[in-house]
């Protein structure tokens, strides 16, 4: 069955460094998002991204953060500068249609020391 | 501004038990109300998706029922299993066009033999 691959799994950072969280979506789905957990909270929407360009984003969202399909398969988060509180579970989703089932992958564990 | 609630915080049954998980939520435009299956450390797994006009949708031993009027929804869950140890977590789609889910909390659900 197909499914939504992450890597890494974790990556640990310093405080101030970039950062780029890689996702691989399923491959026929057209509608791709990007979300947080923060230890112990619920999951937080960031982005979402169709025909390469964003269509939604939260207030989390913000210049540190930016989404970007560089090729036909790879759907990637970068954050710029790192912080503290960028510590957390993304994971990225897909889905063929909106409204429709969304696929989550395993997520990536990121703590910025 | 949209609100997923959901309750209990956490819930502890014996293998072989029934429970019910309950949501409740101010989102709005609705479009639909989805439970997502959440293993420590992993992605959310969908369990069931439901627009407004159902108001039952099983998937095996989970069991979703939704009450667009009074805007709660629940999870049912029938002869319990170890591997049902989980958080529940009840998800709600706003029709903004551009798809944007809400989180609830999650219910902690421990199963024990």
């Amino acid at each position: 069955e197909p499914e939504v691959t992450q890597t890494p799994s974790h990556q640990v950072t310093q405080m101030g460094q970039e950062v780029i969280l890689r996702c691989v979506p399923i491959s026929n789905h057209l509608y791709f998002y990007w979300y947080r957990q923060i230890l112990g909270q619920k999951v937080e929407f960031l982005v979402s991204f169709y025909n390469n360009e964003i269509s939604e984003k939260s207030e989390i969202f913000d210049d540190q953060f930016s989404v970007e399909r560089p090729d036909g398969s790879n759907f990637t988060l970068k954050i710029r500068s790192t912080k503290l509180e960028d510590s957390a579970m993304y994971f990225c989703a897909s889905n063929i249609q909106t409204q429709e089932t969304q696929y989550f992958g395993p997520g990536t564990r990121l703590l910025v020391l | 501004k949209n609100q997923v609630e959901q309750s209990p915080q956490s819930l502890i049954i014996l293998e072989g038990k029934n429970c019910t998980l309950q949501c409740n939520y101010t989102v709005s435009p609705f479009s639909n109300l989805r439970w997502y299956k959440q293993d420590t450390g992993r992605g959310p797994v969908s369990l069931t998706i439901m627009t407004f006009s159902e108001n039952t949708k099983s998937n095996g031993r989970y069991t979703a029922t939704l009450d667009a009027d009074t805007k709660q929804s629940s999870l049912h869950i029938t002869a319990s299993q170890l591997s049902d140890s989980a958080s529940y977590i009840c998800v709600v789609s706003a029709n903004f066009g551009n798809e944007k889910l809400t989180f609830g909390t999650g219910t902690r659900l421990t199963i024990i033999p």
